[in-house]
């Protein structure tokens, strides 16, 4: 596509519910990262896909969040039984290549994501 | 792990300067910088690789000092659509090309 593309762009739920986003990068692109945004925070890292492979789970918070690749595509983000502090706005990248080097990360629009 | 920006806001007259900085306390491969609109997603602006190179996006630039591991974004002449959240991004050796980001700093552009 176009560019990156993340739905929903708004999810409402309720509190121990399960939630899943979606990321479709640019067509091409290996590599894959899920980062959070917080109101008024910085982007904080949650998982890094080269392929379907995900070499760093490392920012993932919790074992309630998980997230998988299919087809070195499309990406899926679940988080189970959800808290109010899981709100927040969810973002993914993809680049070409991935690890070190020029490896400019496009940026999705993001899902926003509220917990009541 | 994740980098110092300084200052946290910044409000600006149309056509005038500004500097934000960022800084590491970890050795960095690169330093990255986006600006994020309201609502949107972030937009790359520019890479620097270590080495202290300087970049520039129209009257954007910026430079990388390796041996402080701080790299500057330079405004200049500010125009209204340089109103934004900047954030710089900032990657170690080996981290899968991962980028922390810092907390970012807000861009007001006015009048």
């Amino acid at each position: 596509g176009a560019g990156v593309s993340q739905s929903p762009s708004n999810k409402v739920t309720e509190k121990g519910k399960d939630v899943e986003l979606r990321c479709d990068p640019i067509s091409g692109h290996t590599a894959l990262y899920w980062y959070r945004q917080s109101l008024g925070q910085g982007l904080e890292f949650l998982i890094y896909f080269q392929g379907n492979s995900a070499p760093d789970k490392s920012g993932l918070p919790s074992d309630r969040f998980s997230a998988e690749r299919t087809g070195g595509s499309v990406s899926t983000l679940t988080i189970q039984r959800t808290q109010q502090e899981d709100s927040a706005v969810y973002l993914c990248a993809s680049t070409n290549r991935g690890g070190q080097g020029r490896n400019i990360q496009y940026f999705g629009a993001g899902t926003r994501l509220s917990v009541l | 792990q994740q980098p110092v920006q300084s200052p946290q806001a910044v409000i600006l007259r149309e056509g005038e300067d500004a500097v934000i900085n960022c800084s590491s306390s970890k050795a960095l491969y690169s330093v990255h910088w986006y600006r994020q609109k309201h609502g949107e997603a972030p937009v790359f602006l520019m890479i620097l690789l270590k080495g202290g190179e300087q970049k520039g996006h129209e009257k954007i630039s910026a430079s990388f000092n390796e041996k402080k591991q701080q790299s500057s974004l330079y405004l200049t002449a500010s125009q209204l659509s340089y109103s934004g959240t900047y954030f710089c991004g900032t990657e170690i050796g080996d981290s899968w090309g991962k980028l922390q980001f810092g907390a970012g700093t807000q861009v007001v552009v006015t009048p």
